[in-house]
């Protein structure tokens, strides 16, 4: 377990629907990441929040969006799903130091 | 911009036999480089990294990677392979663009290991 919660772990959805993503950081963290890992583009950075605050904001679609609460979690809301969504999607925290502890991420399939 | 490359997609060694997966790195500064290790259905561990100190650095499970400013490398070695080491690895910058910390990860290099 490396302290970073990823729900759910398997999400199977429609074209057209919109779905949540939530993680969980570790305890301390205040900095939240969001990747995309699917077959043709790699693992490619989404978006960065930092107690609370966006920070930095990579290759996410304007369907895509996410939100860090004020006890740290955050949620990545994903809308107007199409086909090519489908992926693993991960989240990861840091503290002070470098190197991320990723979560276990969540499997979208869009059908 | 910070980027990094791994020059191979698929290593395959037998068991008990040397790894070198290689990583080139470009960065405008010094950089902070790690190695990352995803088993399939998993997700993506730290193995080790560079930030700056001592440019061998070695991780966990016997890997270890040298920092080379000359070359630009990162290259991760081990020096037995076991069948469990099996995975996707990645090597990854830290990238400080903007002042926020993000890290871009390479394409990725799977290594099979064979009995």
């Amino acid at each position: 377990d490396s302290g970073v919660t990823q729900t759910p772990k398997h999400l199977i959805t429609a074209t057209g629907q919109r779905v949540t993503l939530r993680c969980s950081p570790r305890s301390g963290d205040l900095s939240v990441y969001w990747y995309q890992q699917s077959l043709d583009q790699g693992l490619q950075f989404l978006i960065q929040y930092y107690n609370g605050e966006e920070r930095a904001k990579g290759n996410i679609l304007e369907r895509f969006s996410a939100q860090q609460f004020p006890d740290l979690h955050s949620e990545l809301n994903l809308s107007s799903l199409e086909l090519g969504d489908s992926a693993l999607y991960f989240c990861a925290s840091s503290g002070t130091g470098y190197g991320y502890t990723f979560g276990s991420g969540t499997r979208l399939t869009v059908v | 911009a910070q980027s990094v490359t791994q020059l191979d997609s698929h290593v395959s060694v037998s068991e008990g036999t040397p790894v070198l997966l290689r990583c080139n790195y470009s960065s405008s500064y010094s950089p902070s480089l790690f190695w990352y290790v995803q088993h399939p259905n998993k997700g993506l561990q730290l193995l080790l990294k560079y930030t700056s100190a001592a440019t061998l650095v070695k991780g966990i499970n016997g890997f270890e990677a040298e920092f080379k400013k000359s070359e630009t490398s990162f290259h991760l070695t081990k020096p037995s392979a076991h069948m469990s080491d099996a995975a996707e690895y990645f090597c990854v910058v830290s990238d400080l663009a903007g002042g926020y910390n993000k890290l871009i990860f390479g394409a990725g290099t799977r290594l099979a290991v064979h009995p």
